[in-house]
């Protein structure tokens, strides 16, 4: 049972548009949630996090929106560039020890 | 970058065979992580360590073992391989625990194929 879920497993935008990956939770107990990019042949690393007390943050052209309610979070680019062409991951932790649960992910494409 | 190295970075074994990965960092970090990398599941957390000789299991831990001697070194064993283990494998330290959401930094990968 997948505690993290990412529904879209592609994104296509063009550049300088905006792009908008969507994560959803089920489990309450989390409290941190963390976006990771990951390109091929490279491991994942992190981009931007938030903490469940506050429902935006932003690192410039990067904003993570937190929907504790709707059990929903979100990360938007913009503009966004060819260079941001990767995978998303989106993770949670603080529900169960050290552990980060995962999404299974979202690939996106930016089009010149 | 975080002075991560995973060894080796691609491997193929035969089905029952043991397989040892290597996981080496340079950064003196408490905690190191094992997870694999399947297409609709995400990453996965199989072992990770918050010490020398302190492990514990993730979620997805049967069939793998895991050594922690030194801080800087975290080994990965499949005791005998099956097909269903050929994934790619990450490596991920840590200075402080990722449920206190501590980000972690992950290492290049270990592309393992059981045939």
């Amino acid at each position: 049972d997948q505690q993290v879920k990412q529904n879209s497993p592609s994104l296509s935008v063009q550049e300088g548009r905006i792009s908008i990956l969507n994560c959803d939770y089920t489990n309450s107990m989390f409290d941190y949630f963390l976006w990771y990019k990951k390109y091929p042949a490279e491991g994942p690393t992190f981009l931007i996090s938030i903490s469940s007390i506050k429902d935006k943050n932003e690192d410039g052209r990067f904003t993570v929106f937190l929907n504790k309610s709707a059990k929903h979070l979100s990360l938007h680019i913009v503009p966004s560039q060819p260079g941001d062409s990767a995978v998303y991951f989106c993770a949670a932790s603080g529900a169960a020890g050290n552990k980060l649960t995962f999404g299974g992910g979202t690939r996106v494409l930016v089009k010149p | 970058d975080a002075g991560i190295t995973q060894s080796p970075r691609h491997k193929v074994t035969e089905t029952g065979t043991p397989v040892t990965l290597r996981c080496h960092q340079t950064e003196n970090h408490r905690y190191m992580y094992w997870y694999r990398q399947d297409p609709g599941h995400g990453l996965r957390l199989i072992h990770y360590s918050y010490g020398v000789k302190d492990t514990d299991k993730g979620e997805v831990s049967d069939g793998y073992s895991v050594s922690r001697s030194k801080t800087e070194d975290f080994l990965l064993t499949l005791e005998s391989a099956t097909s269903s283990q050929t994934s790619v494998y990450f490596c991920a330290i840590s200075t402080r625990s990722t449920g206190r959401g501590t980000e972690a930094f992950f290492g290049q990968g270990t592309r393992l194929t059981v045939v």
